[in-house]
């Protein structure tokens, strides 16, 4: 049973290119998450999807992100224009529907912005 | 406004001991909260968890405890193993609305030979 996958693992882009993050959640999970982890720090929620639409985003930053979970395909995290600031790790979490709150995490992607 | 601290950045604890990793959360709306461990360059991955109606929860070697009251919560490892050590995050969930997690700042534990 393949867990969360996050791809890519690692991603660098220069300041001012897009930034594109992907996450297929596990088998039979129909909620996706994002969160965003600063280095020294702890998780912080982003985004709340189910297939084909956007259940919360109150953690998203106003301008540059944005994020969609199709009905086919994995869930996408899109960052316009990166600066400096975006460099972090942003995880992806799944879980099943019908009110579990464990969530389960891919491995992350660390983007670096030079 | 951090609604969930781990006050603690760092515990060292000797192999065969009991580690204790603590955590504080100020939102009264939080009805479930978890235990996450999280090794480098790697997600976190569940350890356990406890819900609100419930004070103690064992799992094998980890037992969480729950004071409502003193709105605190605590991950009992017993006895430590050299493959603890981590970085151990406390996480809630609020009780209505989205299932966001909300995270503590982390304890990174080192279990020492």
């Amino acid at each position: 049973n393949a867990g969360v996958m996050q791809n890519p693992r690692h991603l660098v882009r220069r300041r001012g290119q897009e930034a594109r993050l992907r996450c297929s959640p596990m088998k039979g999970h129909s909620h996706v998450y994002w969160y965003r982890q600063l280095p020294e720090e702890g998780l912080k929620f982003m985004v709340y999807l189910q297939k084909e639409n956007i259940i919360d985003e109150s953690g998203m930053p106003k301008e540059r992100f944005s994020a969609e979970f199709p009905k086919e395909g994995p869930s996408i995290l899109r960052i316009q224009q990166v600066v400096r600031g975006d460099s972090a790790a942003y995880f992806c979490a799944s879980s099943p529907p019908a009110g579990e709150r464990k969530q389960f995490f891919g491995p992350g992607t660390r983007l670096t912005v030079l | 406004d951090q609604q969930v601290k781990q006050n603690s950045p760092s515990l060292s604890v000797q192999e065969g001991r009991i580690s204790i990793l603590n955590c504080d959360y100020t939102n009264s709306m939080f009805d479930y909260f978890l235990w996450y461990k999280k090794y480098p360059a790697e997600g976190p991955t569940f350890l356990i968890s406890i819900s609100s109606i419930k004070d103690k929860n064992e799992d094998g070697r980890f037992t969480v405890f729950l004071n409502k009251s003193a709105k605190h919560l605590s991950l009992h490892i017993v006895p430590s193993q050299p493959g603890d050590s981590a970085v151990y995050f406390c996480a809630a969930v609020v009780i209505q609305g989205a299932q966001k997690l909300v995270f503590g700042q982390g304890t990174r534990l080192t279990i020492n030979p």
